[in-house]
């Protein structure tokens, strides 16, 4: 059992790139999310799905689009990237959005450096 | 709207001494309370969880938290640590949604736990 898995582990980009930070899942979970992990700032959640086709914004959404087409797979655009999203990104899912279920795995992340 | 306050973005303790990090949390329904651990270079793995029931609860490694509601704290407890406790913890609470929350998983800052030898 796979469990989330996230693709690449590292990536340098330079300032104005485009790329795709992949996720899928094996649990046939519900619910996605994106987060970022900067250095005493926790976890911020930047994009989640509850479902096929659902997709809303978190705390920290601009400068980057998600899209979930398959109950599996939800992959994190960044449109043009910035020095400011030099981070590590979590990609994570659960049973259900919210409430005591609301156990989330989490992939193993991506870090990302931009220059 | 729902926030997590955890005390301390580091803790240092001996081999064997007991492990104590503090969260607080605020929110303006009952909360659903988490502790996630994450080893260095890993992603997050749930600790422990207070839904309702018991407010003591009881997790993986020896850890244990317990709810307070009257402090509005949920702090985590080892009475012994290991070396191998060394990592980062994080609070976290959720709620099912209502009254204008989205339920969304809201952690706290973290606190990295160190352990002497």
């Amino acid at each position: 059992n796979a469990g989330v898995t996230q693709t690449p582990k590292f990536q340098v980009l330079k300032t104005g790139q485009s790329m795709t930070l992949q996720c899928a899942q094996d649990m046939n979970h519900e619910y996605m999310s994106w987060y970022r992990q900067d250095p005493g700032m926790g976890l911020r959640l930047i994009h989640y799905s509850v479902g096929a086709g659902i997709t809303d914004q978190g705390e920290v959404p601009n400068g980057y689009n998600v899209s979930r087409s398959t109950t599996e797979d939800f992959p994190l655009r960044l449109l043009s990237a910035a020095p400011s999203q030099t981070s590590v990104y979590f990609c994570a899912s659960s049973p259900t959005p919210r409430g005591p279920k609301n156990i989330q795995y989490f992939g193993a992340g991506t870090r990302l450096s931009v220059l | 709207a729902q926030s997590v306050t955890q005390l301390g973005s580091h803790v240092s303790v001996s081999e064997g001494a007991l492990v104590l990090l503090r969260c607080n949390y605020s929110s303006s329904v009952p909360p659903y309370l988490f502790w996630y651990v994450q080893y260095p270079n890993q992603g997050l793995q749930l600790l422990l969880k207070y839904t309702t029931g018991a407010t003591l609860v009881k997790g993986i490694n020896g850890f244990e938290a317990e709810f307070k509601k009257s402090e509005t704290s949920f702090h985590l407890t080892k009475p012994s640590a290991h070396m191998s406790d060394a990592a980062e913890y994080f609070c976290a609470v959720s709620d099912l949604g209502y009254g204008g929350s989205q339920g969304n998983l809201i952690f706290g800052k973290g606190t990295k736990l160190s352990v002497k030898p």
